[in-house]
């Protein structure tokens, strides 16, 4: 079965701080992504990437980096968390393959608030 | 950006009624997808349905495409309360050379629907 996990389900950071968001994918895929999710937003893609160490900005990069040091594992990370930055943070994962054919797996969301 | 853009936003309906999502979009597609969202957890897989495809029905699910419109639909037949959760539909655009399995989703239609 399927699996994509994130470190934590919510998570609640100060201003200015450093934190990071994990993703693991057992099903061997290549293509991993981040989205944030805010009301009446829907989702929006943060970062993805198509291999190991490969990365590529999505629609929203701004104040966010990304890590993709193995394949499994896909790293959101925050330089200096800001309460703009407070919303549903959701990663996914798909294999690689003709355009238009991946479907997505997510995983179950990480809830993070910053004050 | 968000390219799907779905209707209605917000959807009630009474247990065993049929449930229609549209959802429209801009660019040429290779295929669209429909997603499924249950309450502050991660999007699930409902169907795909290529862009030289017309219909498409999986249990209780038909999705209709029609590539000269740039619209979809969704319609959920004798409903249940378990169907209640939020539903996207995603994009992917069709482009030379490939897309890394990027998805663009629309903000979403949420259904209730009442036992």
């Amino acid at each position: 079965d399927v699996k994509v996990t994130q470190s934590s389900r919510y998570l609640v950071k100060r201003t200015g701080e450093k934190v990071f968001l994990e993703c693991v994918q057992d099903m061997d895929h290549e293509n991993m992504f981040w989205y944030r999710q805010d009301p009446g937003l829907g989702l929006r893609l943060i970062y993805f990437s198509y291999d190991v160490k490969m990365k590529e900005k999505g629609d929203i990069p701004e104040g966010y980096s990304v890590s993709r040091e193995k394949k499994e594992r896909f790293s959101l990370i925050l330089e200096s968390a800001s309460t703009n930055q407070t919303s549903m943070y959701l990663c996914a994962s798909s294999l690689w393959g003709l355009a238009g054919k991946q479907t997505q797996y997510f995983g179950p969301g990480t809830r993070l608030l910053v004050l | 950006s968000q390219q799907g853009e779905e209707d209605p936003q917000a959807l009630s309906i009474q247990e065993g009624e049929n449930a229609t999502m549209n959802c429209s979009y801009k660019t040429s597609i290779n295929n669209l997808q429909w997603y499924r969202q249950n309450s502050g957890r991660g999007l699930v897989h409902l169907i795909l349905i290529r862009s030289n495809e017309r219909e498409k029905h999986s249990g209780r699910l038909r999705v209709t495409l029609d590539t000269s419109k740039k619209s979809s639909s969704l319609l959920i037949t004798a409903s249940r309360a378990a169907d209640t959760a939020s539903y996207f539909c995603a994009t992917d655009a069709r482009a030379g050379g490939t897309s890394y399995g990027k998805l663009t989703f629309g903000q979403g239609t949420i259904l209730t629907v009442h036992p």
